[in-house]
């Protein structure tokens, strides 16, 4: 069982928008920076989101990432066949280990 | 190119051991917070270890006195020995770099070895 907890997935059509949830406890997601990786099928994850909100070079912004306390959201607008994926949320925790979600099976209808 | 290639992974019965292997290029692995991150087949992923730039290491509980996670800074590459595997070791291995810039997170992941424990 992850720490940091996701649903083991969404759908939405082709051109909407979904959110991914990722909650944790104070000893991670309260006082550290959330990431966000994605895993397309067959492949190593890749950076989606750093810092909560941020977006490496060659990210669309159809991604991007909030946090709130000690819950952390991905939101993909504008869905894409190419976005079907694992996605994955992950943060330092106090207990001197990282930690990941689930991970959450994306499908785009 | 800045890449990670990790190689050591193959079939290996419990008990036994590996030694693993991330080749850096295009950076120095010295330098940097490097980790190893694994994937069970059909499972998420888990943090296995980290190697601070200062020599400092920190293990999963789950890995914790059976692996160890050591570099070779004139190899440039860093490596993860695994003794007492157990089946459910068996997982794909990831090499990754970590990046601090307020939080910290990895931004550059290698493309794994797969390690499989079984008789």
């Amino acid at each position: 069982q992850s720490v940091l907890t996701q649903p083991p997935s969404v759908s939405a059509a082709p051109g909407q928008k979904v959110t991914i949830s990722c909650s944790g406890s104070s000893s991670n997601i309260g006082n550290n920076y959330v990431s966000w990786y994605q895993q397309l099928p067959g492949t190593a994850p890749k950076l989606l989101i750093y810092d909560n909100n941020k977006r490496p070079s060659g990210i669309p912004d159809r991604f991007s990432g909030s946090k709130s306390g000690t819950s952390a959201t991905l939101g993909i607008t504008g869905l894409q066949t190419g976005d079907e994926a694992d996605y994955y949320c992950g943060t330092w925790d106090s207990s001197l280990s990282w930690v990941f979600g689930g991970g959450t099976k994306l499908t785009v209808l | 190119e800045v890449q990670l290639v990790e190689s050591g992974g193959g079939l290996v019965q419990p008990g036994g051991s590996l030694r693993l292997s991330c080749a850096a290029s295009g950076f120095t692995v010295s330098s940097n917070y490097m980790s190893w991150v694994r994937q069970a087949p059909g499972k998420g992923l888990e943090w296995v270890s980290v190697i601070y730039s200062g020599g400092s290491t920190y293990y999963a509980d789950s890995v914790k006195g059976r692996f160890t996670i050591s570099r070779d800074n004139s190899k440039n590459t860093l490596y993860l020995q695994m003794n007492s595997l157990r089946a459910e070791d068996t997982a794909v291995y990831y090499c990754a770099r970590a990046v601090y810039t307020g939080g910290w997170y990895f931004d550059l992941w290698g493309r794994g070895t797969l390690v499989t424990v079984s008789s």
